[in-house]
């Protein structure tokens, strides 16, 4: 089945402490991005990456880390969490080939920081 | 500077009353338009694509240029319809860049 795996759905920290919620998609996408989701804000974009070692800041990418060493995984870190970095994540996957532009989005992962 | 705009964070409608989520666009060039739809505790999942010009569970949305608008409707709501809508854009140098609107939420009262 063709999908985007996160990993934790839920997760609970405190500040600066290092977290990583993984991301891994089985349909040989090149893009990959991260969103977070806030109430009365939508979806903003953290970072995104284009291909294996290519990858680019969003519009809200202060705080975070990526990293894209497999076309499958694309990583998300928080090397110092802070309180406002509290959010429901989404990790998304996409095909470059033209008409072929859906995005497949991860399950979610509610991430607060005390 | 390219952006969607959703001018309502939450619309209610009773069953069987037409429904029209609003969305607009800001976009120098030809982008592809979608609507995304997040039912409760489930993942973000594509409703439809303006390219596809299809209808989907009873939803449409025709592409306005002129207007820059790609409005979401149904004429009759159902309860299951309840969710959140995304309306996104992505440009057409296809680097997967995906830019949404902020969200409305759809109420279908019985």
């Amino acid at each position: 089945e063709a999908q985007v795996t996160q990993n934790p759905r839920y997760l609970i920290t405190v500040t600066g402490k290092k977290l990583t919620v993984t991301c891994s998609q089985n349909m040989n996408h090149e893009y990959m991005s991260w969103y977070r989701q806030d109430p009365g804000l939508g979806l903003r974009q953290i970072y995104y990456s284009m291909n294996v070692e290519v990858t680019d800041k969003g519009d809200v990418p202060e705080g975070y880390k990526v990293s894209r060493k497999e076309k499958r995984n694309f990583p998300l870190i928080l090397e110092s969490p802070s309180p406002n970095q509290t959010s429901l994540y989404f990790c998304a996957s996409s095909s470059r080939a033209t008409g072929n532009t859906e995005a497949f989005f991860g399950q979610g992962t509610r991430l607060t920081v005390v | 500077a390219q952006r969607v705009t959703q001018p309502e964070k939450l619309l209610s409608v009773f069953k069987g009353a037409p429904v029209e989520l609003k969305c607009n666009y800001s976009y120098s060039g030809s982008p592809e338009l979608f609507w995304y739809v997040q039912y409760s505790r489930q993942r973000l999942q594509l409703l439809l694509r303006h390219i596809s010009r299809e209808s989907i569970k009873g939803f449409t949305a025709d592409l306005n240029k002129g207007e820059t608008s790609f409005h979401l409707k149904k004429p009759f709501a159902q309860e299951e319809d309840s969710a959140m809508y995304y309306c996104a854009l992505t440009g057409h140098s296809n680097t997967g860049k995906l830019i949404f609107g902020q969200g409305t939420t759809l109420q279908v009262k019985p």
